[in-house]
């Protein structure tokens, strides 16, 4: 079946700007989850969907990022004011009700200039 | 407070060697433990997991893992490398018991394996 897809793969953007990063997960998977992945590390958590609602986003940077899941399917991560710091690629993952495994996207690698 | 650390930046390996990629953790509770392999400009894809049971946890493309709660290690293993198996490879760990927690993910820094032909 389909895997996580994320838009758009590559997103390039100038400081200062507003951003969004979209987010499709595994049909039924009721819980989603946003990384994001600098150089040279591994992912780090920035915030989890359960449904529709955001049950933890205590990996959220500051308040310029945003997420939202409103049918309880596709996820938007929202970025404000951009800064060269926020270059990294963020990954989509889901997981579905009774699993124990996050399945992740091919990420979108995000470029502030 | 979850951590992972994967001591080696790189691994290399002749083709066709036996291969190890180490991961230690450390978790408040029982841990569920979790490979990933990233290829060139993909996302990461599971491996293996270690959830309960057998030490000893089989994966995709023949790898596997070892489970050691002593040592607070899961180190991955394959018999026999193949070139294709060069990648970044991650280590992750949740606590199992995460209440009313997101179950998110702590991962390692990864480690890049090279099997040189």
């Amino acid at each position: 079946g389909a895997g996580v897809s994320q838009t758009p793969s590559n997103k390039v953007t100038e400081k200062g700007k507003y951003v969004e990063l979209r987010c499709d997960p595994i049909s039924g998977h009721t819980a989603l989850y946003w990384y994001r992945q600098s150089l040279g590390q591994g992912p780090e958590f920035l915030i989890y969907f359960q449904g529709t609602g955001a049950a933890d986003d205590s990996g959220l940077p500051n308040d310029r990022f945003f997420a939202v899941r409103p049918e309880g399917s596709v996820s938007t991560l929202k970025i404000q004011r951009t800064e060269r710091g926020d270059s990294a690629v963020y990954l989509c993952a889901s997981r579905g009700p009774l699993e124990d495994t996050q399945y992740f996207g091919p990420g979108t690698r995000l470029t502030v200039l | 407070a979850q951590s992972v650390a994967q001591p080696e930046d790189q691994v290399n390996v002749a083709e066709g060697n036996p291969l190890t990629v180490k991961c230690t953790y450390s978790v408040s509770g029982n841990p569920y433990l979790f490979w990933y392999v990233q290829y060139p400009n993909r996302g990461l894809q599971f491996l293996l997991k270690y959830i309960t049971g057998d030490n000893l946890v089989k994966g995709s493309y023949g790898f596997e893992a070892e489970f050691n709660k002593s040592q607070t290690s899961f180190h991955l293993k394959k018999p026999s490398a193949l070139v294709s198996d060069s990648a970044l490879y991650f280590c992750a760990v949740r606590d199992k018991n995460s209440g009313a927690g997101s179950y998110q993910l702590t991962f390692g820094k990864g480690t890049k394996l090279s099997v040189i032909p």
